[in-house]
């Protein structure tokens, strides 16, 4: 049984940053690509980019070039999400989810982490 | 603001039909990049309903159909039942863009 478990909740100061973890079992880390997503409060899915730790290539949305960082530990099953310079608009509940297939142009996710809210006051 | 544009809102009475349409452009769907289609309850995590295309995983009731063609895809669902009401999402691949979601979609049952 594959579960993403991920890091607790945080509050963050503007232009400060935050990583959050994700950590893998029931699987073979490895061989699969973990994406970033996140949804801002009652709003939709935002995919942020994708790590594949076998290789330690990292891929990220255009809009978050420059402010985020994807990476992965092989020796612990574990990728990282950080995200710097916040503002208030990044508040938001942040997920990472395994990809299971990229083989149609585009991934598909099968499991999911259960979420971390990050809240960057204004 | 997403590449991939669904309806707000769609609704229906138990053991109705509906459909959601996920329409896109020649940068994504229209390009042959696959559609995957997501399921999220309130304040819970996405759920994979569809994977490419038309590929129900395992232990999704066959209420549950996708479709894909030209730049548009569509999830169907079939006898409505109370527990599809929730928030459904397409996803899909941009050349310019890499990984995008659509807009989302309620689904409200009656």
């Amino acid at each position: 049984q594959v579960q993403l478990v991920q890091s607790g909740a945080e509050v963050k100061k503007p232009g400060s940053s935050v990583k959050v973890s994700c950590r893998a079992s029931g699987g073979t880390f490895s061989s699969y690509a973990i994406s970033w997503v996140r949804q801002a409060p009652g709003q939709g899915l935002e995919w942020m980019g994708r790590i594949i730790p076998m290789l330690g290539i990292a891929e990220d949305a255009q809009k978050f070039q420059g402010r985020v960082t994807i990476t992965a530990d092989k020796s612990t099953s574990t990728a990282y999400m950080e995200l710097s310079n916040l503002r208030f608009e990044d508040t938001a509940v942040y997920y990472c989810a395994r990809d299971q297939d990229c083989s149609g142009g585009s991934c598909y996710s099968d499991y999911w982490g259960q979420g971390t809210l990050v809240t960057v006051p204004s | 603001q997403s590449v991939l544009t669904q309806p707000p809102s769609v609704s229906g009475a138990p053991g109705q039909r509906v459909t959601i349409s996920c329409t896109g452009s020649s940068s994504n769907i229209g390009a042959g990049y696959d559609v995957h289609w997501y399921q999220q309850l309130p304040g819970t995590a996405p759920k994979l309903l569809i994977y490419g295309n038309t590929n129900r995983p395992s232990g999704v009731p066959d209420r549950f159909s996708g479709s894909k063609s030209g730049t548009s895809a569509s999830l169907a669902i079939t006898g409505l039942q109370a527990e599809d009401e929730a928030d459904y999402y397409c996803q899909s691949y941009d050349s310019s863009l890499s990984g995008v979601f659509g807009t989302g979609t309620k689904v409200t049952v009656l």
